[in-house]
């Protein structure tokens, strides 16, 4: 597609219950982001691939997250046993080699909410 | 790490400039980033500048960034209502972990 495609564009779920996002990046960029963004604020960097460089997890806030990408395409983060402080709207972004670090395309996000 | 600190909130008139400004802590980022986010729509890059400038103007948007102060603003002329959104600020290192930190956005709205 043209654009970062993420799926779901909301997701309902209750507590305890795990959760699967979806990342469709733009074909050809080899680094992918997620980004958290809780209502009113900024983005809180989770996780960051680069090509078939190890992921950088330094952002992932508990070991309830994880996130896996297939090759230079697809991610999909994961967060098992969602609490009420996870809900948020989870920002994909993908990035083309030889642009300067921060020239990020975003998706739509996934909002997500736990009852 | 970074901060980013940004105002919340700012109202213009239309046909007005706004001035947006942004200040951070880390004085190895590279690059600064402006980012506008609208309603219900994920963020687009708006512009950025190199950390070895002063000044960078595109179309009705002008980036300032005092290096010494740490601080960045993004000056829109002739402000639209279509200009009404949330902008955010961000810094990015060229080397080491190649990910934004973000300020917490400054929402811009514009009175008709």
């Amino acid at each position: 597609g043209a654009g970062v495609s993420q799926s779901p564009s909301n997701k309902v779920t209750e507590k305890g219950k795990d959760v699967e996002l979806r990342c469709d990046p733009i074909s050809g960029h080899t680094a992918l982001y997620w980004y958290r963004q809780r209502l009113g604020q900024g983005l809180e960097f989770l996780i960051y691939f680069q090509g078939n460089s190890a992921p950088d997890k330094s952002g992932l806030p508990s070991d309830r997250f994880s996130a896996e990408r297939t090759g230079e395409s697809v991610s999909t983060l994961t967060i098992q046993r969602t609490q009420q402080e996870d809900s948020a709207v989870y920002l994909c972004a993908s990035s083309f080699p030889g642009r300067s670090p921060g020239e990020l395309f975003f998706g739509e996000g996934s909002r997500l909410t736990v009852l | 790490g970074e901060d980013v600190e940004q105002s919340l909130f700012l109202s213009v008139r239309e046909g007005d400039s706004s001035v947006i400004n942004c200040t951070y802590t880390d004085s190895s980022s590279t690059y600064l980033y402006w980012y506008k986010q609208e309603p219900g729509a994920g963020l687009q890059l708006l512009t950025y500048i190199f950390s070895n400038m002063d000044m960078k103007q595109d179309q009705r948007l002008t980036v300032l960034l005092n290096k010494k102060d740490k601080h960045l603003s993004l000056r829109i002329a002739d402000t639209q209502t279509g200009d009404s959104a949330i902008y955010f600020c961000a810094g990015a290192r060229d080397t080491g972990r190649r990910a934004l930190t973000f300020g917490s956005g400054t929402r811009l709205q514009v009175q008709p």
